[in-house]
């Protein structure tokens, strides 16, 4: 059975940080393109980051408004991928979904007020 | 980016009814290796996403054969053949030949 759990969502005040994990099981992770992709409040979906597999050298990209504050990183050793999340603004609340696009986790909230 | 323009928004059927969703692209969606990457998604009440179809057609694994998808270049269609209970929720089109990966603004289906 595939499963993708994400985890270290949470309260978060403005200008902090915030690191989400995604433990994965069930799927060859390591040959697989991982994404993060969150949705706002008003249910629209926004597609964050991607890494891609070793043998595309970890090829990372990111949407441009968050590039410099969000990192996507991978560990094929744990089946993991993650997202540091710094300088988190309150825009930022949203559900987010780590996805290799085929399989989606369940999803982690974030929530960031004062 | 790539602007997708779902329609309807909502969407009101009744059980056996068939429907069809439109997804129209803001610039074509043919990559340079031949694919089109166009893929459709359901999300249920209260779950996560899911992948039904890839590349416009290709129906992901264990999805019924009632969902069917059709199109090129910037227009494309979703159609179901027979809605049941299960159906409802919302569909979202999703391209990824162009970065950033883009998303429709969803259609809303309910069971009348």
């Amino acid at each position: 059975e595939v499963q993708l759990v994400e985890t270290g969502g949470g309260l978060v005040q403005p200008g902090n940080s915030l690191k989400l994990s995604c433990a994965t099981s069930g799927f060859t992770f390591s040959t697989a393109w991982m994404n993060w992709i969150r949705q706002t409040p008003g249910k629209r979906l926004e597609w964050l980051a991607q890494i891609e597999d070793k043998s595309n050298n970890y090829f990372i990209s990111y949407l441009e408004s968050v590039k410099g504050r969000f990192t996507i990183s991978r560990d094929d050793s744990k089946s993991s991928v993650y997202l540091q999340m710094n300088n988190l603004k309150e825009e930022d609340t949203a559900i987010y979904y780590c996805t290799s696009l085929a399989y989606w986790g369940q999803g982690t909230l974030v929530t960031v007020s004062s | 980016d790539v602007v997708l323009t779902q329609t309807p928004p909502t969407l009101s059927a009744t059980i056996g009814q068939s429907v069809s969703i439109s997804c129209r692209s803001s610039q074509s969606l043919l990559d340079s290796d031949g694919d089109t990457y166009l893929n459709w998604l359901l999300q249920r009440p209260g779950q996560s996403p899911q992948l039904l179809i890839y590349s416009v057609s290709n129906l992901e694994s264990g999805v019924p054969n009632r969902f069917s998808g059709s199109g090129s270049e910037t227009d494309f269609t979703l159609k179901i053949s027979g809605v049941e209970a299960e159906d409802l929720g919302v569909y979202y089109c999703m391209q990824a030949t162009h970065a950033p990966l883009t998303f429709g603004s969803g259609t809303k289906l309910e069971i009348k």
